[in-house]
């Protein structure tokens, strides 16, 4: 089974610019989430999709950030315009529908963003 | 709020020897845990979990890891530890909402 998959490893853009993460969950995942690690600190909730749906997205930093789900399958975050505190690591997380209890989330390798 | 913290930034244990890697969380109901580890350019790795039961808990490469409720801890151990073991480990608690609260993480070194 292929794990969670993310693109690109590494983006290096300048401030003011715009760049767009991609995420492709292990299949038949219906719980996506994304989480950022800002260097040498805790990582981060960002936000949680349930199929297309944002079921929590009480860590996105502003409104420079959008995530979208389209047909509940890989995951786009974008971020417009970069700004320099937003350079970190973004991981990407997915996981079984949870019955009542929750889920071991299965991580991808992550895409190391610097703004420079 | 919920919360977990990793006291130590660094580990450092001779090869052979057992490891502790300390977590302490707080959380208003029933606790979650979780450990993950990830090793240099790759993602976090599923290595354990905590959901109710048996306070000890196994899981992969031989680690296991105790929780204390009276003490609210979770540490991670393993007997024997390994060179390969070295790496960044990380503590987490899930909320009951699915998001997952992390620790700081705590490198651990192995040196042969």
């Amino acid at each position: 089974e292929a794990g969670v998959t993310q693109f690109p490893s590494h983006s290096v853009i300048e401030k003011g610019q715009t760049v767009t993460l991609r995420c492709d969950p292990i299949s038949g995942h219906d719980n996506l989430y994304w989480y950022r690690r800002v260097m040498g600190k805790e990582i981060k909730f960002l936000l949680h999709f349930v199929k297309e749906s944002k079921q929590d997205e009480s860590g996105m930093p502003n409104n420079r950030f959008l995530a979208e789900r389209t047909g509940g399958t890989y995951s786009t975050l974008k971020v417009q315009p970069a700004e320099l505190e937003d350079s970190g690591v973004y991981f990407c997380a997915s996981s079984h529908r949870a019955s009542g209890r929750p889920n071991e989330q299965y991580f991808g390798p992550g895409t190391r963003l610097t703004v420079t | 709020a919920q919360s977990v913290a990793q006291p130590e930034d660094q580990v450092n244990v001779a090869e052979g020897n057992p490891l502790t890697v300390k977590c302490t969380y707080s959380v208003s109901g029933n606790p979650y845990l979780f450990w993950y580890v990830q090793y240099p350019n790759r993602g976090l790795q599923f290595l354990l979990k905590y959901i109710t039961g048996d306070n000890l808990v196994k899981g992969s490469y031989g680690f296991e890891a105790e929780f204390n409720k009276s003490q609210t801890s979770f540490h991670l151990k393993k007997p024997s530890a390994l060179v390969s073991d070295s790496a960044l480990y990380f503590c987490a608690v899930n909320t009951g909402f699915q998001k997952l609260v992390f620790g700081t993480g705590t490198r651990l070194l192995v040196s042969p």
